[in-house]
């Protein structure tokens, strides 16, 4: 089964530029999703479709995908984006869903 | 977004098995693939497995494979998620999810049933 890596931790000052990878086997042949996650809350997505923001979705929140790596790219971070990243793939060769580790961002 | 509640928390023993259901407000069902994610204390999230419902056709994950069935009552807008045999590791919160069907994405959440095993 498809599998995808994140770093386990991202730390920035704020007002800085936060990236966080999503590694894969070609997975810019794969549809990538972010979520971000805060303490006792389900998911919230982020983005889907590699780069397409949900209606309410800061637009300091963007992603991309290219070769093997998916991007969440969240700009000028504040405290309030302290909270864990996840990306989700879907997987349309056996129709499943992978999520990544996670990676926790601090904002310092 | 749709809103899903989910039932509430459960203890249960080693063996046993648990069901747990996610309604839907003021949707039919038949229009969604209902998915349930878990995250066990401190860990990251895994799918479960996912039901086109309109299709009564399921997928699940390779590790959950015989031990999960999703499934979902139309009529009172309820999908459910049974797991067998269960062990300490399936101790985490539970959550069923809906959004987009192919590719799959995930546009509303469930608060989570938190599902406990132990002796």
């Amino acid at each position: 089964s498809y599998v995808v890596t994140q770093p386990p931790s991202v730390s920035l000052a704020p007002g800085e530029t936060a990236t966080i990878t999503c590694g894969g086997n070609r997975i810019v042949e794969k549809t990538v999703q972010w979520y971000l996650q805060k303490p006792g809350q389900p998911p919230v997505l982020l983005i889907f479709y590699d780069t397409n923001r949900p209606s309410g979705i800061p637009e300091r929140f963007s992603g991309s995908n290219s070769g093997n790596t998916a991007t969440l790219t969240i700009r000028s971070v504040e405290a309030g984006d302290e909270a864990d990243y996840y990306c989700q793939v879907w997987d349309s060769t056996d129709e499943r869903v992978v999520f990544g580790g996670g990676t926790k961002l601090t904002v310092l | 977004q749709v809103k899903l509640v989910q039932s509430g928390a459960e203890v249960k023993s080693p063996g046993s098995s648990v069901r747990v259901s996610c309604q839907a407000s003021g949707v039919n069902l038949n229009s969604y693939t209902v998915s349930w994610v878990r995250q066990a204390p401190g860990q990251g999230l895994e799918w479960m497995g996912g039901l086109i419902v309109i299709f009564d056709t399921a997928n699940y994950a390779e590790r959950l494979q015989g031990r999960v069935t999703i499934s979902a009552d139309v009529s009172t807008s309820t999908a459910y998620m049974e797991l067998r045999n269960l062990r300490s590791d399936d101790s985490a919160n539970y959550y069923c999810a809906t959004g987009h069907s192919k590719p799959q994405w995930f546009e509303s959440w469930g608060q989570g049933t938190l599902v406990t095993v132990a002796s």
